[in-house]
């Protein structure tokens, strides 16, 4: 496709279950980022991929969050046993390359609305 | 602690009338800007950026936005507003050498006829 794709768009789950989260990236695109936006506030950073590597997971907020990334392509972040807290919405980006020398331009999926029951 | 702030959660303009969109921010250097804006069930779309230069700078759909220094700010602008224009905006950051991006809480934009 033309954009970054993401899958589910919204997804209901209960408290404790484990949920996964897919983001396909702009075919080409080497930087993969994952922010969180809940209700009200703006993007948090969660995690960014070069290639298949996670340089920097910084922005991860827990243990029960971690992602992957194969082949330079898709994209999952799983998150483990559920809290209600986790309830947001989850975006993808992509860049064509990253860090500095991609200028910051970031593309963006849709979002996956998460809510925690 | 570097940081990005949107003052104004909420601002109402009617269809036609200037728009201004504030953004501060808080880092050591002068950090790359952004602005980007989010309409109701999409992703987020650039509207413009800015490194360095010119401390004006054009972006898409009519909108510009000025760079500066002195008050460590980064406003966004139109003219003229149009009922399409409703939605979500948010000014961000490029933090480090990883392209992180820190993001303002954002603004929301109701537009009226």
């Amino acid at each position: 496709g033309a954009g970054v794709s993401q899958s589910p768009s919204n997804k209901v789950t209960e408290k404790g279950k484990d949920v996964e989260l897919r983001c396909d990236p702009i075919s080409g695109h080497t930087a993969l980022y994952w922010y969180r936006q809940r209700l009200g506030q703006g993007l948090e950073f969660l995690i960014y991929f070069q290639g298949n590597s996670a340089p920097d997971k910084s922005g991860l907020p827990s243990d029960r969050f971690s992602a992957e990334r194969t082949g330079e392509s898709v994209s999952t972040l799983t998150i483990q046993r559920t809290q209600q807290e986790d309830s947001a919405v989850y975006l993808c980006a992509s860049s064509l390359v990253g860090g500095v020398r991609g200028m910051g331009e970031q593309y963006f999926g849709p979002g996956t609305r998460l809510t925690v029951t | 602690a570097q940081s990005v702030t949107q003052p104004d959660i909420h601002i109402t303009v009617s269809e036609g009338a200037s728009l201004e969109l504030r953004c501060n921010y808080s880092y050591g250097a002068t950090p790359y800007l952004f602005w980007y804006v989010q309409s109701p069930g999409q992703g987020l779309q650039l509207l413009l950026k800015y490194f360095s230069g010119d401390t004006l700078v054009q972006g898409i759909k009519g909108f510009e936005a000025e760079f500066k220094r002195s008050q460590s700010s980064f406003n966004l602008r139109k003219p003229s507003v149009h009922w399409s224009d409703a939605a979500e905006y948010f000014c961000a950051a490029l933090t480090d050498s990883w392209g992180k991006l820190q993001f303002g809480a954002g603004t929301q934009v109701v537009v009226t006829p």
